[in-house]
C-alpha cells in the first residue's frame, strides 16, 4: 500500500518569511496530491491539490510542486499570517476516492509574530 | 462549514458501554468514509461507503461497526471499545468515490475519550 513521509513534524517561522513543508510517497500510481489545513477543533479543510499530470500550482499565497520522478511534492506559503498557524497534512491517493486518501503525519505550523 | 456535521463533538465512555456516532452529508456526495485520527499518527482510514454499500475495511476491529441507511447518513457503532481506542474520529464525503482526485470533505470530528 501506499505510504507518505512528512517533514518536519513542526516548523516555526517570522510572519511574513515563507514555509515549506515537503512529502514523499511509494506509490508510483499515485496521481493526486491534496494538502489539507487543520486548525484546532475543527477537521481537516482541503487548502490546495494537484493532480499527477501537473508539475506545479499556485493559488494566491499558496503554491505546491510535484516531481513524479522522484515521488515527492512540496507546500509554500509565502508571506506567512497569523492564522496560517495550523496543522498541514499531505495525502496521496492512486485510485479515486474509494481507497481513500493516505495521509502524512502532519505538520504543525507556527506564525512567530 | 464545510456541509459534513458530526454528533457528538465529544464523547466519554467505558469499556463496557455502547455508543454510537452519526455524521450527516447535506452535499449530495455519494461516498463517505470514517478516519481515526490519533496524536502522532497520520490520519488512519477505516471505512468507506459508496451508494450505500461498504466497500472498504482496512481490518477494523470488529468493536468498531459501520452503518450506512442512505447515503447522507453514515454513522459508527462502539462497543466495548479500549483505551487505546480514544481519539478523533472523523468523517468525510466525496461526490464519487470512483473518479480520480475527488475533494473530500471533512466534518470536525467526535473527540473519543474511553475509560
Amino acid at each position: 500500500g501506499e505510504n507518505v513521509e512528512q517533514h518536519p513534524s513542526t516548523l516555526s517561522v517570522q510572519e511574513g518569511d515563507s514555509a515549506v513543508i515537503k512529502c514523499t510517497y511509494s506509490d508510483s500510481a499515485s496521481n493526486y496530491f491534496p494538502w489539507y489545513k487543520q486548525e484546532l477543533g475543527k477537521g481537516p479543510q482541503l487548502i490546495i491539490d494537484i493532480r499527477s499530470n501537473v508539475g506545479e500550482k499556485k493559488d494566491q499565497r499558496i503554491a505546491v510542486t510535484l516531481n513524479k520522478t522522484a515521488k515527492h511534492f512540496s507546500l509554500h506559503i509565502t508571506e506567512t499570517q497569523p492564522e496560517d498557524s495550523a496543522v498541514y497534512f499531505c495525502a496521496a491517493s492512486s485510485g479515486g476516492g474509494a481507497d481513500g486518501l493516505t495521509f502524512g503525519k502532519g505538520t504543525h505550523l507556527i506564525i512567530q509574530p | 462549514e464545510t456541509g459534513v456535521t458530526q454528533t457528538p463533538r465529544h464523547l466519554v465512555m467505558g469499556m463496557t458501554n455502547k455508543k454510537s456516532l452519526k455524521c450527516e452529508q447535506h452535499l449530495g456526495h455519494n461516498a463517505m468514509y470514517w478516519y481515526k485520527q490519533s496524536a502522532k499518527k497520520p490520519l488512519e482510514l477505516m471505512f468507506v461507503y459508496s451508494l450505500e454499500e461498504r466497500v472498504e475495511n482496512n481490518s477494523v476491529p470488529s468493536r468498531f461497526s459501520p452503518e450506512c441507511p442512505n447515503s447522507s447518513h453514515l454513522f459508527l457503532h462502539l462497543h466495548t471499545l479500549q483505551p487505546e481506542d480514544s481519539a478523533l474520529y472523523l468523517c468525510a464525503s466525496s461526490q464519487d468515490p470512483w473518479q480520480i482526485s475527488t475533494e473530500a470533505f471533512f466534518g470536525q470530528g467526535t473527540r473519543l475519550t474511553v475509560v
